[in-house]
Formats: C-alpha cells, sequence, structure tokens
C-alpha cells in the first residue's frame, strides 16, 4: 500500500541553520504531496503542497519540490528561527483517494 | 484557512463506556475526516464522510465505531465501547472538494482507563 517514510528525528538545529527534513514516499500513480505542521499544543496545519512533479510548494521560508524520479518531497528553510520549533508530518493522498497517509512525523527544536 | 473546533479537547472514561467526540466547522465544508494519532505512532485515517454517507473507511474503523452529522453543523464520531487500545488523539478535518486540502481541528485526546 502507500506510504511516507520521513527522517528520524528529533533535529536539533541552531537559529538561522538550514533546515532538511527528508521525506520519500511509495505510491501508484501520481499522489498529492502535503508537508504539515503541528506546533506544541495546537492541532495540524498545512504548511504547503504540491500537487505533481516537479511542482514546488513553498510557505513561510519553507520550501518542498515534488521530484518524481527520486520519489522525494523533502522540506527544506534556509534560516530556521525559534519559533519553528514543532514536529512536521509528510503526507501523500494517492490521485482520486480522499485518505491522507502520513510518515511518523519528524520534531525540530531550534535552539536560540 | 477555515477555522475548525473539536470538543471536548480531553476526554477520560472507562474501559466499556461509550463516548462521543465532536468537530464544530465555523465555515461551510462538504466532506469531513476523522484521524487518530497514538501516542509515538503516525497519524492514521480512520474515515471519510460525505452527503451524509461514509465514502470512505480504514480496516480500523470497525463496528465500535460510527459517525453522524445529525443537526447539519457538528460532526461527530461514536465510539460505542471503548478499549484500552483506543486512547489516542483524534484529529477531525474537513475539505471543500473530495481532492481538496484538509483542514484539521485541534484535537481531541482521548484517554481509556
Amino acid at each position: 500500500g502507500d506510504s511516507v517514510t520521513q527522517m528520524e528525528g528529533p533535529v536539533t538545529l541552531s537559529e538561522e541553520a538550514f533546515l532538511t527534513i527528508n521525506c520519500t514516499y511509495t505510491a501508484t500513480g501520481y499522489p498529492s504531496l502535503f508537508w504539515y505542521v503541528q506546533y506544541p499544543g495546537e492541532g495540524l496545519q498545512l504548511l504547503l503542497k504540491a500537487t505533481k512533479a516537479d511542482d514546488k510548494g513553498s510557505n513561510k521560508g519553507f520550501e518542498a519540490t515534488y521530484r518524481k524520479e527520486t520519489t522525494s518531497f523533502h522540506l527544506e528553510k534556509g534560516s530556521v528561527q525559534v519559533s519553528d520549533s514543532a514536529v512536521y508530518f509528510c503526507a501523500l493522498r494517492a490521485k482520486g483517494a480522499q485518505k491522507l497517509v502520513f510518515g511518523q512525523g519528524t520534531r525540530l527544536t531550534i535552539n536560540p | 484557512e477555515p477555522e475548525v473546533t473539536q470538543t471536548p479537547s480531553h476526554q477520560v472514561t472507562q474501559m466499556g463506556q461509550e463516548v462521543i467526540l465532536r468537530c464544530v466547522p465555523i465555515s461551510n465544508h462538504l466532506y469531513f475526516y476523522w484521524y487518530r494519532q497514538i501516542l509515538g505512532q503516525k497519524v492514521e485515517f480512520l474515515v471519510s464522510f460525505y452527503n451524509n454517507e461514509i465514502s470512505e473507511k480504514s480496516e480500523i474503523f470497525d463496528d465500535q465505531f460510527s459517525v453522524e452529522r445529525p443537526d447539519g453543523s457538528n460532526f461527530t464520531l461514536k465510539i460505542r465501547s471503548t478499549k484500552l487500545e483506543d486512547s489516542a488523539m483524534y484529529f477531525c478535518a474537513l475539505g471543500r472538494g473530495n481532492t481538496d486540502t484538509q483542514y484539521f481541528g485541534p484535537g481531541t485526546r482521548l484517554t481509556v482507563l
């Protein structure tokens, strides 16, 4: 079945460091891909998405590019802030399906 | 981003009891979803609901679970006889179309003792 694999956490960085959180997927066809973020005590918020190959999703300085050839959707940010500390979830939705399939989540902590 | 509220924020219940979790969409949506996250595990899909019918469900969503939208506003998840392994965070999500972005509520933490 469809699945999403994220890099193991937790990830701890210093403020202004470069961030990469790896995400790879297995799916038939061409799914839509998503990054959700969960801040402490809150629900899941959509961070960005891409619906077809080579699309780049971006929001709040975060970017991710849909790479069909490597079945990846890695999340990047050039300069992280303390306020970026959260759990990040990569997810896919298969074409024609309604359910989201999530990765295990990556906890990110940014130290000042 | 549309607002979604869920009640209660935390529910503690005894094993074997029935619980009802509620999702209150602030804006108009047609597609409703429930997901759950057992502590330390992935967020898992339970069910999707459209036009007063279940449109898709997972193998987790067995006979002890049911969903409805009784008053055309609140969307509820009922667990008839809770088990210890039902302890999890339950998230409601909404979408305007069946392939539209899903927007999540803050979740209800269910603890079964």
